[in-house]
């Protein structure tokens, strides 16, 4: 079964500095990769998502993703962080077989300093 | 559009209580799923349901949870006799179709306290 890792649960960064989350995914197979964002009190929203058509994924917001294959990964960045990218940000991959089972890493809680 | 809502928002209870959860898919959305958020454990896939039938029930932690769904829309999940360690937020989501290239669309999840 596929599993995604994330690598720090908490990351901490300057305002306008880069933003750089790690996902790391296991797969036997080509991968459906997601990250969502969660802000505070509120459900997930999808950020971007990787589907194979392209390996460089523009989102909302101003995110971007690179799916590499050679490295397994699907990290997250944005050149200039804002204070309001404050949230949690969740990788996730979605199961084989049959339907859309979607299994999420543990979660980063991103931190912006003024 | 109306998106995915779940009601209460909030609930207290006390240890040995039934509740009851529930989740309003998006109009038209056939695949429906419940998760569990506690404190530091990341998302806990609960149960998915495609229509009114759950092929996957896997997540659903002991017997004191159960979950059903109606008209292929609404979603109830019970859990009996409520203990501490149920305590989290739990999260429905919905999608058009249950495909590897559907985005699932969250509801802002209703926060369970158990006293």
């Amino acid at each position: 079964a596929q599993s995604v890792t994330q690598l720090g649960s908490h990351v901490s960064v300057s305002e306008g500095a880069l933003v750089l989350l790690r996902c790391n995914y296991s797969s036997s197979v080509p991968p459906y990769l997601f990250w969502y964002v969660q802000y505070p009190n509120q459900g997930l929203q999808l950020l971007l998502k990787y589907t194979s058509a392209a390996t460089l994924v523009k989102g909302i917001n101003g995110f971007e993703a690179e799916f590499k294959k050679s490295e397994t990964s699907f990290h997250l960045t944005k050149p200039s962080a804002h204070m309001s990218d404050a949230a949690e940000y969740f990788c996730a991959v979605i199961n084989s077989g049959g339907y859309q089972k979607v299994t999420f890493g543990t979660g980063t809680k991103l931190q912006v300093i003024p | 559009g109306a998106g995915v809502s779940q009601s209460p928002s909030n609930k207290v209870t006390e240890k040995g209580k039934d509740v009851e959860l529930r989740c309003d898919p998006i109009s038209g959305h056939t695949a429906l799923y419940w998760y569990r958020q506690s404190l530091g454990q990341g998302l806990e896939f609960l149960i998915y349901f495609q229509g009114n039938s759950a092929p996957d029930k896997s997540g659903l932690p002991s017997d004191r949870f159960s979950a059903e769904r109606t008209g292929g829309s609404v979603s109830t999940l019970t859990i009996q006799r409520t203990q501490q360690e149920d305590s989290a937020v739990y999260l429905c989501a919905s999608s058009f179709l249950a495909g590897e290239n559907n985005e699932q669309f969250f509801g802002p999840g209703t926060r369970l306290t158990v006293l």
